[in-house]
């Protein structure tokens, strides 16, 4: 089982619409998650940090279930620029240990 | 100017030769990495170094070796290259701040073509 898992998709939607993901991760220590955003042929960017309590940024919008080990983004309106690919990413220890495991990431493609 | 700097950003070479990826950071951060990232399996992490004296495995370091010269420098060396090398290398760096301390920042990639 990997440690983080994603489903790759991709997920195609039109312009305006609210779309979903989701990541399960395996160590019930971890203590600080992440969603990165990763452009094609480019590097990858913090988007934004999950914390417990859930949080907002804009159009998106972090969630943190602790019990089911598992982490949500939520994009509302849809822009085409929001197209990428979208990486969960989960510290490997309950410190801060530097060492961050990555999922594959889920592939957004935002249609006209 | 970009923060994170990696050269070169494209190289093919073939089996068997040395080749060294470098990358540079006009951050400040102590805290350096290196990633290779293959489709499908996401990025996976190869060595790490929390400063100047501390190098450190990754989950992937076989095949590979790291130095790091200064704060600002971390290198990527594969002593032997093999095919299955052929993928994308990110290198990154943060702070180890505790509030902030596990943002990474990456460098734009090195494609690397092993024939």
């Amino acid at each position: 089982r990997k440690e983080v898992e994603q489903d790759p998709g991709p997920f195609n939607v039109p312009e305006g619409a609210t779309v979903a993901f989701n990541c399960t991760y395996s160590n019930s220590a971890s203590q600080s998650f992440f969603w990165y955003r990763q452009d094609c042929r480019k590097e990858p960017k913090l988007l934004m940090s999950v914390y417990s309590s859930g949080n907002e940024d804009g159009r998106f919008t972090a969630q943190l279930n602790r019990a089911s080990q598992y982490i949500s983004l939520l994009i509302r309106d849809s822009k085409l620029s929001d197209s990428a690919t979208y990486l969960c990413v989960v510290n490997k220890r309950s410190s801060n240990t530097g060492k961050l495991i990555f999922g594959q990431g889920t592939t957004l493609q935002v249609k006209p | 100017d970009a923060d994170v700097t990696q050269t070169p950003r494209n190289r093919i070479t073939k089996t068997g030769k040395r080749i060294m990826l470098e990358c540079s950071q006009t951050k400040g951060h102590d805290r350096m990495y290196w990633y290779r990232q293959d489709p499908g399996l996401g990025l996976r992490l190869i060595y790490y170094s929390f400063d100047v004296k501390d190098i450190n495995k990754g989950e992937i370091s076989d095949g590979y070796s790291v130095s790091r010269q200064a704060q600002a420098k971390f290198s990527l060396s594969l002593e032997s290259a093999i095919p299955n090398q052929t993928a994308l290398y990110f290198c990154a760096t943060s702070s180890g701040a505790i509030l902030s301390g596990e943002t990474q920042y990456f460098g734009p990639g090195t494609r690397l073509l092993v024939l």
